[in-house]
């Protein structure tokens, strides 16, 4: 089946040290996005990736970062996790900015100790 | 940008029926979704309403009057397999964005 793949599912990682997660996709869409979703609260927009073409929100911190090599695959570099930063991060795709309805990936819960 | 409110939590029994209501602000209307979102999932996609009015999919309805800012999801026959967070998200196409924004979620829990 098409589909948005996240991995790994659960990641741990230390203060301070780099991590990446990834996201591929099945689905031929033109559009990635990176949310960061804490506990008990809304999707937060990272970033995106139209082809590509990287757009970045303003309040995003620098500390993250993102690759799409291409049209499949995209990732998150998160440069020096802070434990603010452990999170949901759910990767979602789209055929363009407009579609109706997003695809979303499984997410990777990351863990900073 | 947006101003999405929806409640935190609300709690039905199974078989039942309930409303979760969303309201907005913003300048540009260009759609609203709904996302259900089990925990510890992804969220996945409900509905997508743009015209006034009530878009019916089996069990559940969703609701859109523009002049408002208002939405509402309705669930009909409740199934314990419901409960779950659901998420209103509303697009704006100020700026040429087009992406959505959500709202932090209604938490739903059906009991027997």
């Amino acid at each position: 089946d098409a589909m948005v793949i996240q991995n790994p599912r659960y990641q741990v990682t230390q203060f301070g040290k780099p991590v990446t997660l990834s996201c591929s996709q099945t689905l031929n869409h033109n559009v990635m996005y990176w949310y960061q979703q804490k506990s008990s609260q809304a999707p937060k927009l990272l970033f995106h990736y139209y082809d590509k073409d990287f757009n970045n929100e303003a309040d995003t911190p620098d500390n993250f970062q993102s690759r799409r090599p291409n049209t499949s695959f995209c990732f998150l570099d998160i440069r020096s996790p802070g434990l603010g930063d452990a999170a949901m991060y759910l990767c979602a795709t789209s055929r363009d900015r407009g579609d109706n309805g997003y695809t979303f990936g499984s997410g990777t819960r990351l863990t900073v100790v | 940008g947006q101003n999405i409110d929806q409640p935190t939590e609300m709690t039905a029994t199974e078989g039942a029926i309930v409303q979760i209501n969303c309201t907005y602000q913003t300048s540009g209307f260009n759609g609203l979704f709904w996302y259900q979102q089990h925990a510890g999932e992804a969220p996945t996609f409900l509905s997508y309403n743009v015209l006034d009015g009530l878009e019916e999919k089996g069990r559940f309805s969703s609701f859109l009057s523009r002049s408002k800012g208002y939405s509402y999801l309705l669930l009909k026959e409740l199934q314990m397999k419901d409960s779950a967070s659901y998420l209103c998200a509303v697009r704006d196409r100020t700026g040429g964005s087009y992406i959505p924004t959500f709202g932090r979620g209604t938490s739903l829990i059906v009991h027997p």
